[in-house]
């Protein structure tokens, strides 16, 4: 069974405004690990930032920033500021407790535009 | 980033071959994964290692053989292949194998194309 889903295929954002790319999972677990990670056409995964089911403040790392609810079980990644640089597939990812799998949703494909 | 490197990162073979993907962790992890990404389906994974122990295989076909000689090594062995089995394959690496909060770091993959 899809554990995550990101329903947007694709995206385009302005050079400088920001993005918010959404993510959803399904868990029956308390305890679980969310992860976004990004994908230039290089073909490496680029780990952005992380969010742990049991933090209370929403994770930032730089110019990114994770939406978690977790009542709606969605965590979206929101990019600030965007630049030519951010154009690249996005990941979401979930991993649950004690398990050796991680989880990754279809992606999401952002192109900025100057 | 070179904290996980693979070679080649192109391979082309035909299905009577017999090739090795190689990756390469210099982090100090113990804990190193094969995942297999296809156009248009969400990533894979395929094998776990940790501590040079296999912990999980994903139903993968017998063609594709793993082997981690030490933690920071990590090889697929490829024989018999299938044209279906062309992919980017990533190699992935965390501190422990076992714990929500590890991230995995990934290299930059091998691009293989089976004619």
């Amino acid at each position: 069974a899809q554990k995550i889903t990101q329903t947007q295929p694709g995206m385009f954002v302005q050079e400088k405004e920001a993005v918010t790319l959404d993510c959803t999972y399904d868990t029956s677990d308390q305890s679980y690990g969310l992860f976004w990670y990004k994908q230039p056409s290089s073909g490496e995964m680029i780990f952005l930032i992380y969010q742990g089911s049991y933090d209370e403040q929403n994770a930032t790392e730089g110019r990114y920033s994770l939406n978690f609810q977790k009542a709606r079980k969605s965590a979206n990644l929101v990019i600030s500021a965007s630049q030519l640089g951010d154009s690249a597939m996005y990941f979401c990812a979930m991993r649950e407790p004690w398990g050796n799998k991680l989880s990754f949703g279809a992606g999401t494909t952002v192109t900025v535009r100057a | 980033e070179t904290g996980v490197t693979q070679t080649p990162r192109h391979l082309v073979m035909g299905m009577t071959n017999k090739k090795s993907l190689k990756c390469e962790q210099h982090l100090g992890h113990n804990a190193m994964y094969w995942y297999k990404q296809s156009a248009k389906k969400p990533l894979e994974l395929m094998f776990v290692y940790s501590l040079e122990e296999r912990v999980e295989n994903n139903s993968v076909p017998s063609r594709f053989s793993p082997e981690c000689p030490n933690s920071s090594h990590l090889f697929l062995h490829l024989h018999t292949l299938q044209p279906e089995d062309s992919a980017l394959y990533l190699c992935a690496s965390s501190p422990t194998s076992l714990v929500r909060t590890d991230t995995q770091y990934f290299g930059p993959g091998t691009r293989l194309t089976v004619l």
